[in-house]
């Protein structure tokens, strides 16, 4: 089955910084890439999402770009502010959705 | 509308006996998928089911098992329970069945073994 692997598990940046957090997949049949946002005791939910036939989609200050032969993906984060302070999680997906183990980011005032 | 919601919240169960757990979709999702969450990791793929049936499983024992019913809710049942066990385990309700598109998470239901 699918294997995803995400990093940095955490990251500490400065308000105003730009964040990146980096996942790669290992089946090549994965074909939807979304990421999710976990805040403190509560779900998960979908801040950016990219399909295979794009590289490339902004939202924002939200960027996530694919790279489809090496089958890696990341999330962009420009502008940081403290309320981006939460875990970040990727996930690929063909027949079912596999997740990252998750990124904990911290925006510092 | 109202959004994915799952019962019970939290429950405290002892090592051997067994859980159910439930979800309710959101009106209209026809595919509910079910995670177990460990505290720092990522939600790990217990089973998928659309229109009742089972579209996919993860890598979990035949110990946990899950039915959709006629209405879309669903049920996950976990037999003689371990410590390893105790996680977050959320709920997740989608329009498609590929699971292409955006996954829509309950609260979740906290469950502590002792």
């Amino acid at each position: 089955g699918e294997n995803v692997e995400q990093h940095p598990s955490t990251l500490s940046v400065q308000e105003g910084d730009s964040a990146v957090i980096k996942c790669t997949y290992s089946d090549s049949a994965s074909n939807y890439f979304p990421w999710y946002k976990q805040e403190l005791g509560k779900r998960p939910q979908l801040i950016i999402d990219i399909r295979s036939n794009v590289g490339e989609k902004k939202d924002q200050r939200i960027a996530v770009t694919l790279n489809k032969t090496a089958k890696h993906f990341s999330l962009h984060i420009t502008e940081t502010q403290p309320e981006d302070s939460a875990v970040y999680f990727c996930a690929a997906s063909h027949n079912d959705m596999r997740f990252g183990a998750g990124t904990r980011l911290t925006v510092k005032p | 509308d109202a959004g994915v919601t799952q019962s019970p919240t939290h429950l405290i169960k002892t090592r051997g006996q067994q859980v159910t757990l439930r979800c309710s979709p959101i009106s209209g999702h026809k595919s509910v998928s079910w995670y177990q969450q460990v505290l720092g990791q990522g939600p790990q793929f217990i089973f998928q089911y659309y229109e009742k049936e089972e579209r996919g499983r993860g890598n979990f024992p035949d110990r946990f098992s899950a039915r959709q019913f006629p209405n879309y809710s669903s049920e996950l049942n976990v037999n003689a329970l371990l410590l390893g066990d105790s996680a977050l385990y959320l709920c997740a309700s989608s329009v498609t069945p590929s699971n292409t598109g955006e996954l829509f998470f309950g609260e979740g239901s906290r469950l502590t073994v002792l």
